[in-house]
């Protein structure tokens, strides 16, 4: 079955570091990957997607590119902010239904 | 535009007492899906359903029970409340299934059984 493995939380950073967050996936077929990012109180929204292998996804100075051959999706960004402190979710859609499968969620904490 | 909503927002119940939550989308979409969220499990597919007038089981179907009233609404309902159904409930919604679409969230409901 499909399945998605993100790096354990939570990852605290100071203001303007960088910022990496792992995934890996297991999938049959030609999955959709997805970042969705869950602000404190607030449900999932998408930070950004990519449908096909070597698409990258890029939003709000997020980059994440769909590496098939390492079945990787790591989610990365130059200089990270308070505000970007959030929980975040990698996760895989195949066609069959439109089922999204997350990981398990990485937490971020940025301070000044 | 009011995307998802959710309603209740924060819900407290005993033991055996059933309970409704309610989900609506006003961007038109086919299909509909209900997740919960448990510490350090991410979200798991409750219920979904493709297009109006039809519901499937997703991972994490038992206790539960949904109905798709119209293309709108998606309800979700617990007849008889548990303390393993503790958690927070997320209803989505996105065009039909392409396997590329993006799934827009409500805000969520906090359950509480006691």
């Amino acid at each position: 079955g499909n399945s998605v493995t993100q790096m354990e939380g939570p990852v605290t950073l100071s203001e303007e570091a960088f910022l990496t967050i792992n995934c890996t996936y297991t999938a049959t077929g030609y999955p959709s990957l997805f970042w969705y990012v869950q602000y404190p109180g607030e449900g999932l929204q998408l930070l950004l997607k990519a449908t096909k292998a070597d698409d990258k996804g890029s939003n709000k100075g997020f980059e994440a590119t769909y590496r098939k051959e390492t079945t990787s999706f790591h989610l990365e960004k130059g200089s990270v902010q308070v505000s970007d402190s959030a929980v975040y979710f990698c996760a895989l859609l195949t066609g069959t239904a439109s089922k999204l499968t997350f990981g398990t969620g990485t937490r971020l904490q940025v301070t000044l | 535009n009011a995307g998802v909503t959710q309603t209740p927002k924060f819900q407290v119940l005993k033991t055996g007492q059933s309970m409704t939550l309610q989900c609506a989308q006003d961007m038109n979409h086919n299909s509909m899906y209900w997740y919960r969220q448990d510490p350090g499990m991410g979200l798991r597919l409750i219920y979904y359903s493709a297009s109006e007038g039809t519901t499937d089981k997703g991972e994490v179907p038992n206790g539960y029970n949904v109905s798709r009233l119209n293309k709108r609404e998606f309800s979700l309902r617990l007849e008889s409340a548990a303390p393993s159904q503790t958690s927070v409930y997320f209803c989505a919604s996105s065009e039909l299934g392409t396997g590329k679409e993006t799934q827009y969230f409500g805000p969520g409901t906090r359950l509480l059984v006691l």
